[in-house]
């Protein structure tokens, strides 16, 4: 049973405008969250977090929204760039480890297409 | 330039060859990771090395074997792998404490074909 679902396999977006990537969650242990970006031929590069204790965190052009009743978050990108062109992953994990290090639990992805 | 390098980039192998995979991460963090992205499936989380210990199997074939000999450097070791195996393996760095929440760095992959 997949614990971390992007529904949406891929999206188009006229560049200028603004791009939202949807995440839901079904494990209430997660409490660590994290979206990156990967290029082909490349490995994902870390984008944005949020701690579960947030509903919102902001990084110049990305914002990342947390709604913990709904177990969604979105990242929005305004302004769209051709840049932001790539796959996009959303990533959850559990707080709280004795000493252990962080299981990340990934979704299958959003392609992310930016229209000039 | 994200600090954790992989080599091979590319690399295809028959199913009775042996081969190792290697990862280094230059960021001084203290764990390590193994990763499998197959087409069309999210990464699938394979092993954790915390501090050169391992600390996770997430029920990987005994095929795939890894080795942490420093907390810089991690190895997987391939043999006798079937073509399903085929894949994108990924390496990732953390620097982990308890209960601290921390962005776990990937290096570029390894294209892996089995032929």
């Amino acid at each position: 049973d997949q614990q971390v679902k992007q529904n949406s396999p891929s999206l188009s977006v006229q560049e200028g405008r603004i791009s939202i990537l949807n995440c839901d969650y079904t494990n209430s242990m997660f409490d660590y969250f994290l979206w990156y970006k990967k290029y082909p031929a490349e490995g994902p590069t870390f984008l944005i977090s949020i701690s579960s204790i947030k509903d919102k965190n902001e990084d110049g052009r990305f914002t990342v929204f947390l709604n913990k009743s709904a177990k969604h978050l979105s990242l929005h990108i305004v302004p769209s760039q051709p840049g932001d062109s790539a796959v996009y992953f959303c990533a959850a994990s559990e707080g709280g480890r004795d000493q252990g290090a962080q299981k990340l639990v990934f979704g299958q992805g959003t392609r992310l297409t930016i229209n000039p | 330039e994200t600090g954790v390098t992989q080599t091979p980039r590319h690399l295809v192998m028959g199913m009775t060859n042996k081969k190792s995979l290697k990862c280094e991460q230059h960021l001084g963090h203290n764990a390590m990771y193994w990763y499998k992205q197959s087409a069309k499936k999210p990464l699938e989380l394979m092993f954790v090395y915390n501090f050169k210990e391992q600390t996770e199997n997430n029920s990987v074939p005994s095929r795939f074997s890894p080795e942490c000999p420093n907390s810089s450097h991690l190895f997987l070791h391939l043999h006798t792998l079937q073509p399903e195996d085929s894949a994108l393996y990924l390496c990732a760095s953390s620097n982990n404490g308890a209960g601290l929440q921390e962005t776990q760095y990937f290096g570029p992959g390894t294209r892996l074909l089995v032929l």
